[in-house]
């Protein structure tokens, strides 16, 4: 089984401070997703990596940055937390196989930003 | 612009009756369609997956179909549960790209 872990389950942080979202998958997966996840919004994409150092923008990247310096870790950086970024953060992984893409979630973190 | 659009917020349902979850998309390039289901305070689970070159894909109780021309697929749940009570996402994926487009999630409730 596909297993991907975050750091936090919960996060209490103010407004103003750096954050660090970690996510860790165990199956050697090339792709690693950050989505976060609001009533009535659905999953919104962050950013994504295809591979070590790599990073693509997703839908709303503002506010945010990324690293992976290894193939099974990828970061998730709020620079300077926000109330707005008061969220449900999901980090998922995928392993590209004959074009199709299924995707394996974390079990979230519940970020609020005081 | 939204992708992949999942017009019911949410649905009611009787235990043991059929649930049937509705999706239609706008990209005539998505090749690849999956349905996921989400607990309150856990991340999406994997559930059933289409490819485009398939009408149907049945999983026990859950059968996924696709309707190309329509631009739609449907999932359905025989005979619904109560644990079948959370939150459903479909999601599409062209080919060409690594990123999966989700739809907002339709809410499914089965009542005993």
């Amino acid at each position: 089984d596909v297993k991907v872990t975050q750091s936090s389950r919960y996060l209490v942080k103010r407004t103003g401070e750096k954050v660090f979202l970690e996510c860790v998958q165990d199956m050697d997966h090339e792709n690693m997703f950050w989505y976060r996840q609001d009533p009535g919004l659905g999953l919104r994409l962050i950013y994504f990596s295809y591979d070590v150092k790599m990073k693509e923008k997703g839908d709303i990247p503002e506010g945010y940055s990324v690293s992976r310096e290894k193939k099974e870790r990828f970061s998730l950086i709020l620079e300077s937390a926000s109330t707005n970024q008061t969220s449900m953060y999901l980090c998922a992984s995928s392993l590209r196989d004959a074009g199709q893409e299924t995707q394996y979630f974390g079990p979230g973190t519940r970020l609020l930003v005081l | 612009d939204q992708q992949v659009k999942q017009n019911s917020p949410s649905l009611s349902v009787q235990e043991g009756r059929i649930s049937i979850l509705n999706c239609d998309y706008t990209n005539s390039m998505f090749d690849y369609f999956l349905w996921y289901k989400k607990y309150p305070a856990e991340g999406p689970t994997f559930l059933i997956s289409i490819s485009s070159i398939k009408d149907k894909n049945e999983d026990g109780r859950f059968t996924v179909f696709l309707n190309k021309s329509a631009k739609h697929l449907s999932l359905h749940i025989v005979p619904s549960q109560p644990g079948d009570s959370a939150v459903y996402f479909c999601a599409a994926n062209e080919n060409s790209g690594y990123a999966l487009n989700f739809g907002k999630g339709t809410s499914l409730l089965v009542t005993p």
